[in-house]
């Protein structure tokens, strides 16, 4: 079964830092990004960024470049996406839900999605 | 950055009843527009891509159809198990942006 398993809820105070997890499962990483979308609470659905494992090449969105880092692990039966953050913010409060993309850099289609991380950042 | 606007933002329906979801893109996205299907405490799953070709496992009764900047999801015959929210998303470029959603209510 193909699967994205994600780390745990994680609550966190304004300052601090933090790195979930994705892991995947049942497929071959070929052709495949591995990536964040963010659903902050009432808001809409918006991509974070998102890797290639074969070659670790990422994406940022606009809005994440500066604030978030995406790396990953790879194995031999698949890999391990990371989004860290060294400086949580209020706002940084919300789900964000592992993805995997189909396509190239600049065009791409979610085709599985993972259970979500919850991530709240309060004092 | 592509604007993707869902209406209505709130459906109440009953089982067996018919209806349709609307997607607008804010400039033309060709056919490059995919549903995705989220109930709570599950993971979202891709309906519709490519504005109209089903996912594996989806079942019939999904239909999704438009191009250029209008789309339509339509459900016939309303399941139990359909009432969630209803996501459009455009991947025409990077960033590849969502609409609002639908949520699909039991009247």
């Amino acid at each position: 079964e193909e699967r994205l398993v994600q780390s745990g809820a994680a609550v966190r105070k304004p300052g601090n830092s933090l790195k979930i997890s994705c892991a995947t499962s049942g497929f071959s990483l070929t052709g495949y990004w591995v990536g964040w979308v963010r659903q902050r609470p009432g808001k809409d659905l918006e991509w974070v960024a998102f890797i290639y494992p074969r070659d670790s090449d990422v994406r940022y969105s606009p809005s994440f470049r500066s604030h978030v880092t995406l790396s990953v692990d790879r194995a031999t039966d698949g890999a391990t996406a990371f989004l860290q953050w060294n400086t949580l913010e209020a706002s940084d409060t919300g789900i964000y839900y592992c993805a995997r993309r189909k396509g190239s850099s600049w065009s791409g289609l979610i085709d599985l999605w993972g259970l979500g991380t919850q991530v709240i950042v309060s004092s | 950055e592509i604007v993707m606007t869902q209406s209505p933002a709130t459906l109440s329906v009953s089982p067996g009843e018919r209806v349709t979801l609307s997607c607008r893109a804010s400039q033309s996205i060709g056919d490059s527009l995919a549903w995705h299907q989220h109930k709570p405490g599950q993971a979202p799953r891709l309906l519709i891509y490519d504005a109209s070709l089903r996912a594996t496992g989806v079942p019939a009764r999904f239909r999704g159809s438009g191009s250029g900047t209008q789309f339509t999801l339509t459900i016939s015959g309303l399941q139990s198990e359909d009432f969630a929210i209803y996501y459009c998303q455009h991947y025409k470029k990077w960033p590849e942006s969502f609409g609002q959603g639908t949520r699909l209510d039991i009247k």
